[in-house]
């Protein structure tokens, strides 16, 4: 596709609810990121993926938080008995090769209620 | 541990100005630093790329120079506009690592 694409756009879940969040990265990156914004923030990172492997996990939170990209192109970050700080926009990314520029997808706007 | 700053963390301007944004990090060893804009409710577009071999990048009105050994980069905005109005955020590319570490970002607005 022309660049990232996330959805949905807004997701409200009620405490203790799961939730699928979905990243199409651009046809042909190897490289794919989530992060994480909270209000007024810069994103943190979570975790990255080269093709199917996901080789940096050290930016989830909790074990309730669990990302995969099981044919090395859509990625899908799932997480567990959602709570409210939880809460932020999730920020998917992707990239030709590691360390080359990185293009961001609208994100997902979570609210915890 | 990588630290990025930004500062100031809001600046208002008016229309036509030249600006400054700031940005420092803490340790050298970086892969490359990228600029971003993010407007309100929207994902983050990519403004400028600088390798860490390199000094500066340009983008017609922008201009983003890299001091790695002071661990500092600016972006220059010349003429400024209305339309310029947007969070700026820079993030640092580690060496040995994938990830991008933010800064928090500069709040612009450019009063017409």
């Amino acid at each position: 596709g022309a660049g990232v694409s996330q959805s949905p756009r807004y997701k409200v879940a009620k405490r203790g609810q799961d939730v699928a969040l979905r990243c199409d990265p651009i046809s042909g990156h190897v490289s794919l990121f989530w992060y994480q914004q909270a209000l007024g923030q810069g994103p943190e990172f979570l975790t990255y993926f080269q093709n199917e492997a996901q080789l940096d996990k050290s930016g989830l939170p909790s074990d309730r938080f669990f990302a995969e990209r099981p044919e090395g192109s859509v990625s899908t970050l799932k997480i567990q008995r959602t709570q409210q700080e939880d809460s932020a926009v999730y920020l998917c990314a992707s990239s030709f090769l590691s360390n080359t520029e990185a293009f961001f997808g609208q994100g997902t706007r979570l609210t915890v209620v | 541990k990588q630290e990025v700053t930004q500062i100031p963390a809001a600046l208002s301007v008016p229309e036509g100005e030249n600006l400054v944004l700031n940005c420092s990090f803490t340790d050298s060893a970086i892969y490359n630093l990228q600029w971003f804009r993010q407007d309100p409710g929207k994902g983050l577009t990519s403004l400028l790329l600088i390798q860490s071999s390199q000094r500066e990048q340009t983008s017609g009105r922008l201009n983003a120079s890299l001091d790695k050994s002071s661990g500092r980069s600016t972006l220059y905005i010349a003429a400024s506009q209305p339309g310029d109005s947007a969070t700026y955020l820079c993030a640092v590319s580690l060496q040995g690592a994938q990830k991008l570490v933010f800064g928090q970002g500069t709040r612009l607005t450019i009063n017409p």
